[in-house]
């Protein structure tokens, strides 16, 4: 099993320019999430996905969308990036409340 | 609203003794209280976690203990090794929305030998 897989690895984006930052899990999970990490801030929560079908806000979502396409996927879209956007993201999963994250290998994210 | 603070933020110990890192949380309600560990370049991973219905936790040279009157949850590391350096997050999850975990800022341990 390869768990929770982010693609791309690393990216470097134009200010305005717009991307999607694509997370699969193979786990079966029925939550799915999107973190940013930046440095000495922790993990901030952008996006979650209870389950398929539902998406919500978390700490830090403007700027970003995110797609529960089925219950294997969960994408985040920059629309139009900013520098403060720059930071490494990533995506994680876990079968049900309350049970153990797996993340994927994160995003670095450059916005010049 | 919902928060974690963690403390502190830089911690330095000497190999063989022990490490404790602090956290405190703002929902009364919340029930679930894991810790990750995030070595350097790479994704974070569980290491211990508690339920709101246990006060302590154990495994090998680890342990949790949550105080729910108080909101607050420690993990304690005994006997360091230079391998338990890295950065550790508490979260803790939020009964009005189950799925939505909040980390604290997390903590550098550094083993000193």
């Amino acid at each position: 099993n390869a768990g929770v897989t982010q693609t791309p690895k690393f990216q470097v984006l134009k200010t305005g320019q717009s991307m999607t930052l694509q997370c699969a899990q193979d786990m079966n999970h029925n939550s799915m999430y999107w973190y940013r990490q930046d440095p000495g801030m922790g993990l901030r929560l952008i996006y979650y996905s209870a389950s398929e079908g539902t998406t919500d806000k978390g700490e830090v979502p403007n700027g970003y969308n995110v797609s529960r396409l089925n219950k294997r996927e969960f994408s985040l879209r920059l629309e139009s990036a900013a520098p403060s956007q720059t930071s490494v993201y990533f995506c994680a999963s876990s079968a049900e409340a309350n049970t153990e994250a797996f993340f994927g290998q994160g995003t670095r994210l450059t916005v010049v | 609203g919902e928060n974690v603070e963690q403390h502190p933020s830089t911690l330095s110990v000497q190999e063989g003794d022990s490490a404790v890192i602090k956290c405190t949380y703002s929902d009364s309600a919340s029930n679930y209280f894991p810790w990750y560990k995030q070595e350097l370049g790479k994704r974070p991973q569980l290491i211990i976690d508690i339920r709101s219905n246990v006060g302590e936790k154990k495994d090998q040279r680890i342990a949790v203990t949550l105080n729910k009157t108080a909101k607050h949850f420690s993990l304690h590391i005994t006997e360091t090794q230079p391998e338990d350096s890295a950065v550790y997050f508490c979260a803790a999850s939020w009964v009005s929305s189950a799925s939505k975990i909040i980390f604290g800022s997390g903590t550098r341990l550094s083993i000193r030998p």
